[in-house]
């Protein structure tokens, strides 16, 4: 059974580099043709794309995030990470992982939905 | 690039049908059939429930389906139960401007189900 599994400080002080990491169980992330992705849920708001990191390595972010973000993923330990610098207060969220599968049935790969999610982590960004 | 628009809210009675609609622009859902629905019970993750406009994964139940017209997405959900009470939100592939400024997903700003 696939699982994520994401882990974090909780509570940072503004102008901090947030790290977060995911745990993957279950399925390899360098070859089983996956796309690994970072979205955040802000308080009373919607969810928000960050980005992914590609079983190949390769990355893609969301333009509002790109100057600050950074995913990487370590396949020894078995986990991808997210690293946001210079965090504010609008940087307080909900953060999970997921998993865009890579079937690559329409004409774009990755597929664009997440079919596995993490169970989140709660990151207060307050000085 | 602005979020898709879905209603703040909607509401229907046990074994009633419902439709949550999800708006865009032909920069999104007008153009790409990689629109998908996630509901979200409080405290939980969010669950995928239809991708690809109009597949459901496996294991989630048929009474729950998508559709697209134009630059709008639908999600019906038949046969209402309490379980169904969540929040829900759409989600689709967006790609604009000429260099591509923004190539990515894209979610609405979710919408509340009571039953």
């Amino acid at each position: 059974q696939v699982q994520l599994q994401e882990s974090g400080p909780g509570l940072m002080r503004p102008s901090q580099t947030l790290s977060l990491t995911c745990s993957v169980s279950g399925v390899s992330i360098s070859s089983g043709g996956h796309y690994w992705n970072w979205i955040r849920q802000r308080p009373g708001k919607g969810l928000e794309w960050i980005g992914y990191i590609s079983y190949k390595g390769s990355t893609s972010y969301n333009p509002s995030l790109k100057s600050r973000v950074s995913i990487s993923v370590d396949t020894s330990n078995k986990e991808f990470s997210l690293k946001l610098s210079s965090v504010t207060a609008a940087d307080t969220a909900v953060y999970y992982c997921a998993r865009d599968p890579g079937y690559c049935t329409t004409s774009s790969c990755p597929d664009w939905y997440f079919d596995l999610w993490g169970r989140g982590t709660r990151v207060t960004v307050s000085s | 690039q602005s979020a898709l628009t879905q209603p703040a809210s909607v509401s229907g009675s046990p074994g009633q049908s419902i439709t949550i609609s999800c708006t865009g622009t032909n920069s999104n859902i007008g153009i790409y059939n990689i629109v998908s629905w996630y509901q979200q019970h409080p405290g939980k993750a969010p669950k995928l429930i239809i991708y690809e406009v109009s597949k459901r994964p496996s294991g989630v139940s048929d009474r729950f389906s998508g559709s697209k017209s134009g630059n709008t997405a639908s999600l019906t959900i038949s046969g209402l139960q309490a379980e169904d009470e969540a929040d829900y939100y759409c989600c689709s592939y967006a790609r604009s401007g000429t260099p591509v400024v923004f190539a990515g997903v894209l979610f609405g700003g979710g919408t509340e189900l009571t039953v």
